[in-house]
């Protein structure tokens, strides 16, 4: 079956430095790729969908400049936390679809714990 | 507005017993409907999706899920339980009205006991 990977599955960083969190889909390509972010024992809020090639399309209320997506090839997705502050410590889950098709589901990664510090 | 509602933020239940964890929706024309778990510190795995044909889903890990129409609902179920369903269970529709994206209900921790 489909598989996304997601890497760091952990990270401490200092405030007000920057972490990059990678998505990759490993045995099909995805030109949409969404990327969530879950607080602890909260369900999962939609930040942004990753659009190869194009920009990223941001969820009401999410800062763009903050959380910085990249989607440069049909395999890869890049979410940058720029000058991270301990209020954007978090669990954050990459998800892609399988295919166009609305019956599609989507694979999830196993997601980054973000700890600021 | 659309969107899904999973009563219970926690579901108790012993070993061996059944198990049902309910989701009502609020979608606009034919609802997709998914079933993710999530274990702790991990990503949500897929259970189980309503597209269109008989209301009774099959899914993995012996669930199975009932799309019931005219009551809105889509629960999600398992005849005996294991202590290792213990986990996080979403429930989402497709909203396709917004681009095809899921929307997650609030989640319900499943605790099964032995």
């Amino acid at each position: 079956g489909a598989v996304v990977s997601q890497h760091p599955s952990w990270v401490i960083c200092k405030s007000g430095t920057s972490v990059k969190i990678e998505c990759r889909s490993l045995d099909f390509q995805a030109t949409t790729m969404f990327w969530y972010r879950q607080f602890p024992k909260q369900s999962l809020m939609l930040m942004a969908t990753s659009n190869e090639g194009s920009k990223a399309t941001y969820e009401q209320g999410v800062e763009k400049d903050k959380f910085l997506i990249n989607h440069a090839s049909l395999t890869l997705s890049t979410l940058t936390v720029t000058s991270a502050h301990p209020e954007d410590s978090s669990f954050y889950i990459c998800s892609a679809r399988e295919g166009v098709g609305q019956g599609y589901g989507y694979t999830f990664g196993s997601g980054t714990r973000l700890t600021v510090v | 507005a659309q969107s899904v509602a999973q009563p219970e933020d926690q579901v108790n239940v012993a070993e061996g017993n059944p198990l049902t964890v309910k989701c009502t929706y609020s979608v606009s024309g034919n609802p997709y409907l998914f079933w993710y778990v999530q274990y702790p510190n991990r990503g949500l795995q897929f259970l189980l999706k309503y597209i269109t044909g008989d209301n009774l889903v099959k899914g993995s890990y012996g669930f199975e899920a009932e799309f019931n129409k005219s009551q809105t609902s889509f629960h999600l179920k398992k005849p005996s339980a294991l202590v290792s369903d213990s986990a996080l269970y979403f429930c989402a529709p497709l909203i396709k009205a917004a681009g095809n994206k899921l929307t997650f209900g609030g989640g319900t921790r499943v605790l099964v006991k032995p």
